[in-house]
């Protein structure tokens, strides 16, 4: 069965810090990675997505990167953080046969407080 | 980016009531629906994922409805119990399969 890790599960870092969040996935193979974050009092939003290797995608300008160094392992990273990242990152993976979107599987996620 | 509106933001039940919460999408260029929901301490859980106009998904008590013409979805919870505490998101992608843009969500709950 699939199992989705990430940690750490909670972070307190100082603005101006840098950052380093880690997600893997085991027992499937290419799946499409993502980053959400839920800032206090939003829903989620996606961060970064990556269907491959090497291949991220950005949806809003931010302070973040992410990396896949390999199939089943995204990055998330930051130079320097500001108070606006704190909030909740959660990873996620799904599998798209074919093209059609199946259910996405989260990760238990990081609580990231920038202090 | 999609806008993806839930209703009501929130919601407070007693056990054995049933209930409805809406999501809202943009009809056009849509292609997946799905219910999620996010106990407080867990990961989101994925519920249904609807394609088709018309398509109804049914697990135990809660079920779910999808409009794609109209750019809606119910999502109902027969006979509440304390155990569906918890905050209902609905995300749609559209346009390709990859994205899901997710609601704020809608918080239940149900007390005895």
């Amino acid at each position: 069965s699939q199992t989705i890790h990430q940690w750490p599960a909670t972070l307190v870092q100082p603005v101006g810090s840098p950052l380093s969040l880690e997600c893997t996935v085991e027992g499937t193979s290419n799946p499409n990675l993502y980053w959400y974050r839920q800032a206090a009092g939003r829903g989620l939003q996606l961060l970064f997505y990556s269907v491959g290797i090497g291949q991220i995608s950005s949806e809003v300008p931010q302070n973040l990167s992410a990396s896949r160094p390999q199939d089943r392992q995204f990055i998330l990273s930051s130079k320097k953080l500001l108070l606006s990242d704190s909030g909740f990152y959660l990873c996620a993976w799904s599998v798209v046969p074919g093209g059609f979107t199946l259910e996405q599987y989260f990760g238990p996620g990081t609580r990231l407080t920038v202090t | 980016i999609l806008n993806v509106e839930q209703s009501p933001q929130s919601l407070h039940v007693q056990e054995g009531d049933s209930t409805n919460f809406t999501c809202s999408f943009p009809s056009s260029n849509f292609y997946a629906l799905h219910w999620y929901r996010w106990e407080t301490a867990k990961s989101p859980e994925a519920l249904f994922v609807m394609t088709l106009n018309g398509d109804e998904k049914k697990k135990g008590r809660i079920s779910a409805t999808l409009n794609t013409k109209e750019g809606y979805s119910y999502l109902y919870i027969k006979g509440s119990q304390p155990e569906d505490s918890a905050t209902y998101l609905c995300a749609a992608s559209a346009g390709t399969a990859s994205k899901l843009t997710f609601g704020t969500g809608t918080r239940l709950q149900v007390t005895l």
